[in-house]
C-alpha cells in the first residue's frame, strides 16, 4: 500500500532564516505530487505541483521554492522566512498517467505546522 | 477560473441531528470532478467522495449522502444521525478534466467547520 510522510510536524522559526519541508511517498512510482498550503486553519491553496523528477510548477509567485530531487521526493524551501509564510502545509501526492487527470484523488500527508516568528 | 464556494463558515449541531453543508462550484468546463475532504483535528484530509460531471445520481455512504445538482452548480453533503466523531473540518473541492493537463490539481473552497456537540 502507498504512504505518504511529512516532516517536520511542528516547526518554529525566526524570520530570516531558511526553510526546509519534506516529504516522501511509498508504495509506488512516478506520482503526481504538490504542496498546498493552509493559513489560519482554513482553505487551501495550490503551491507547487509536480509530474516528474526536476519538473516543478509555480501556482502562485511566493517566497517559497519547491524540488524533487528524487522520483518520491519533494521538498518545500525557503531562503528566507516571513511572517506571511506561517501555516499548515500540506504534501499529497496522486496516481499520475492516468487519460484524464483530473480524475485523480489526492491524498494528503500528515502536514507541517510552520510558525514564523 | 475555477470557483468554488462554501458559504456555511462554521455549523454547530446536536448530536443525532441531520446537516448538510453546502458547496456552489463554477467552471468552465463540461468535464470536470467534484470531491469532498474531510479534515479531523489531527490536520490530516481524508478523502470522502469523486463525482465526474456527467454522473448527476446522488450518492449514499452510510450516514453520508451526496446531491449534485448541475443545473445548480451545486455539489452538497449531508450527514444524517450526526455523531461527535463528524466533528471537523470539510472541504469541498473541484478539479477540471482538460485532457490530461490539470494533473490532478485541486481548487478547494474555503471549508465548513462542523461541530457535532453532545
Amino acid at each position: 500500500s502507498q504512504t505518504i510522510h511529512q516532516w517536520p510536524a511542528t516547526l518554529v522559526q525566526p524570520v530570516g532564516s531558511p526553510l526546509s519541508l519534506e516529504c516522501t511517498v511509498e508504495g509506488t512510482s512516478n506520482p503526481n505530487l504538490y504542496w498546498y498550503r493552509q493559513a489560519a486553519g482554513r482553505g487551501l491553496q495550490l503551491l507547487f505541483y509536480s509530474v516528474g523528477i526536476g519538473q516543478i510548477s509555480s501556482e502562485v509567485p511566493q517566497n517559497l521554492s519547491a524540488s524533487r530531487p528524487q522520483d518520491r521526493q519533494f521538498i518545500l524551501s525557503s531562503k528566507k522566512l516571513l511572517l506571511s509564510d506561517s501555516g499548515f502545509y500540506l504534501c499529497a501526492w496522486s496516481v499520475s498517467g492516468q487519460g484524464v487527470s483530473g480524475a485523480n484523488v489526492l491524498t494528503f500527508g500528515a502536514g507541517s505546522r510552520l510558525t514564523v516568528l | 477560473a475555477q470557483k468554488v464556494t462554501q458559504a456555511q463558515t462554521e455549523i454547530s449541531v446536536v448530536e443525532k441531528e441531520d446537516v448538510t453543508l453546502d458547496c456552489v462550484y463554477e467552471t468552465r468546463d463540461t468535464t470536470y470532478y467534484l470531491f469532498w475532504y474531510k479534515q479531523p483535528p489531527s490536520g490530516e484530509l481524508v478523502f470522502l467522495i469523486r463525482r465526474n460531471s456527467f454522473d448527476e445520481q446522488n450518492e449514499i455512504s452510510g450516514r453520508y449522502s451526496w446531491n449534485f445538482q448541475k443545473s445548480t452548480s451545486s455539489f452538497n453533503f449531508t450527514i444524517t444521525a450526526s455523531q461527535v466523531v463528524d466533528s471537523a473540518v470539510y472541504f469541498c473541492a473541484l478539479s477540471e478534466a482538460d485532457g490530461g493537463t490539470s494533473y490532478g490539481k485541486l481548487t478547494f473552497g474555503q471549508g465548513t467547520i462542523l461541530t457535532v456537540h453532545p
